[in-house]
């Protein structure tokens, strides 16, 4: 079945260190994107991604980085940079063609607590 | 800027009763238009979609009609379940935009008693 995968789905990080969280696609979608998601806050862009190797940030990229060497992936480092890193994060994809109306697929997320 | 305005939650309602969720969007061009659902502790799912004035997306029971004169895109639901209970996101993807990143409003916490 096709989808997007995002591991793990919890993760604990201490103060200080950096962390990774994975994202797959295998819907063969040019298109990737990281939102941040806080209470009442709705969803925020991080960075997105339209091509492999490349790359732009959102509206709340501080703090955190990006790769895309593969078009089905595209991973999410939340840095000891990022102040507030504690939020559930999510990572979707689509087809990028130019129109407007192609929808964004999300994956099931990644919640990040830092103790 | 390119804006979404979701009326604010918690709305909490009693089965089979009538739901309308509004969405006003501030927009430069001609953005399409979409309501996206998230259950518990999961990611998002496209719930329905429109793409020009008029249009009427539909699904599940739930409708929205674009409306480019009040610049609107109200959720509605006849008659509403408790496997209802969720929260609902209303997003607008400008045409043609270069970033290709839906905007979204902050979301509607809605719960459904039985």
């Amino acid at each position: 079945d096709g989808g997007i995968t995002q591991s793990p789905k919890y993760l604990f990080r201490k103060e200080g260190q950096n962390v990774t969280l994975s994202c797959e696609q295998n819907l063969n979608h040019d298109a990737m994107y990281w939102y941040r998601q806080d209470p009442g806050q709705g969803l925020r862009l991080i960075y997105y991604s339209q091509i492999v190797n490349d790359f732009q940030k959102g509206d709340i990229a501080e703090g955190y980085s990006v790769s895309r060497e593969k078009k089905e992936s595209f991973p999410l480092t939340v840095t000891s940079a990022q102040k507030n890193p504690t939020a559930f994060y999510l990572c979707a994809s689509s087809l990028l063609d130019g129109s407007s109306y192609n929808e964004q697929f999300f994956g099931p997320g990644t919640r990040l607590t830092v103790l | 800027g390119n804006s979404v305005t979701q009326m604010e939650g918690p709305v909490t309602l009693s089965e089979e009763a009538f739901l309308t969720i509004n969405c006003t969007y501030t927009a430069t061009g001609y953005p399409s238009l979409f309501w996206y659902v998230q259950y518990p502790g999961e990611g998002l799912q496209l719930l329905l979609k429109a793409t020009k004035a008029d249009d009427k997306g539909s699904n599940k029971g739930f409708e929205a009609t674009y409306r480019k004169e009040t610049t609107s895109f109200h959720l509605e639901k006849g008659s509403v379940q408790v496997s209802d209970s969720a929260v609902y996101f209303c997003a607008l993807k400008e045409y043609g935009g270069s970033q290709g990143n839906l905007i979204f409003g902050k979301g509607t916490k809605l719960s459904v008693k039985p």
